[in-house]
């Protein structure tokens, strides 16, 4: 069965504390690896769509990068408004999408 | 462009009523996809509907279900609802053949 796993569950980093999140998968065939952010009551916001092993994307403090079996969310410098859960989703070839648990991103100034 | 909508945003009903829950994808859209979230199981799929048609459908009892308009426009309804329905219901549009999902503000729905 598909699978996806996230961790920490929860981080706390000082401003400008550089730090990684984890997503761990397993899939029958990988569609795309999917980055989103959600603040309290709204919806996910998109960040990233990644393909194939080895493939990096950058937005701002951001980073995501993809190997076979994880995604990585890289967060530079990062500032208290990038305190959000972040969530992970990947889509299997029959386009079945599985969210992870997220991870909740605390940033303190 | 303007975003995904989803109406209403918040919702109080009782045990055994029913409930229809609707959403305006981004215009262009045609790819629209129902997700429940809780605190305990997170994001979890409901439904996608592709040109009217159900295109792949989550691990939920019938009383959950949808259907998709012509102008992409999609509702779903929940009958007999139960306490454990009580959750933020998102819905998400995608304009294949890109896959990346853009998400409407929710409903909340409290099943008392």
């Amino acid at each position: 069965e598909d699978q996806v796993t996230q961790s920490p569950e929860a981080l706390r980093l000082q401003e400008g504390e550089s730090s990684s999140l984890n997503c761990s998968y397993t899939v029958s065939g990988l569609r795309g690896l999917f980055w989103y952010r959600q603040d309290p009551g709204k919806g996910p916001e998109f960040l990233f769509t990644l393909y194939s092993a080895g493939e990096e994307k950058e937005k701002e403090r951001l980073k995501a990068t993809l190997t076979k079996k994880e995604s990585f969310l890289h967060i530079t410098a990062p500032k208290p408004e990038d305190s959000a859960t972040y969530l992970c989703a990947v889509q299997a070839n029959n386009n079945d999408m599985r969210f992870g648990a997220g991870t909740r991103l605390t940033v303190k100034p | 462009k303007a975003g995904v909508t989803q109406t209403p945003r918040y919702l109080i009903k009782t045990r055994g009523q029913q409930v229809t829950l609707s959403c305006s994808p981004i215009s262009g859209h045609r790819s629209v996809s129902w997700y429940q979230q809780t605190p305990g199981q997170g994001l979890q799929f409901l439904f996608e509907y592709f040109s009217e048609t159900q295109r792949n459908k989550g691990n939920f009892p019938g009383r959950f279900s949808g259907r998709q308009f012509s102008n992409s426009r999609s509702e779903m309804n929940v009958s007999t609802l139960e306490l454990g329905d009580s959750a933020l219901y998102l819905c998400a549009s995608s304009d294949p053949p890109h896959n990346e999902q853009f998400f409407g503000p929710g409903t909340r729905l409290t099943v008392l």
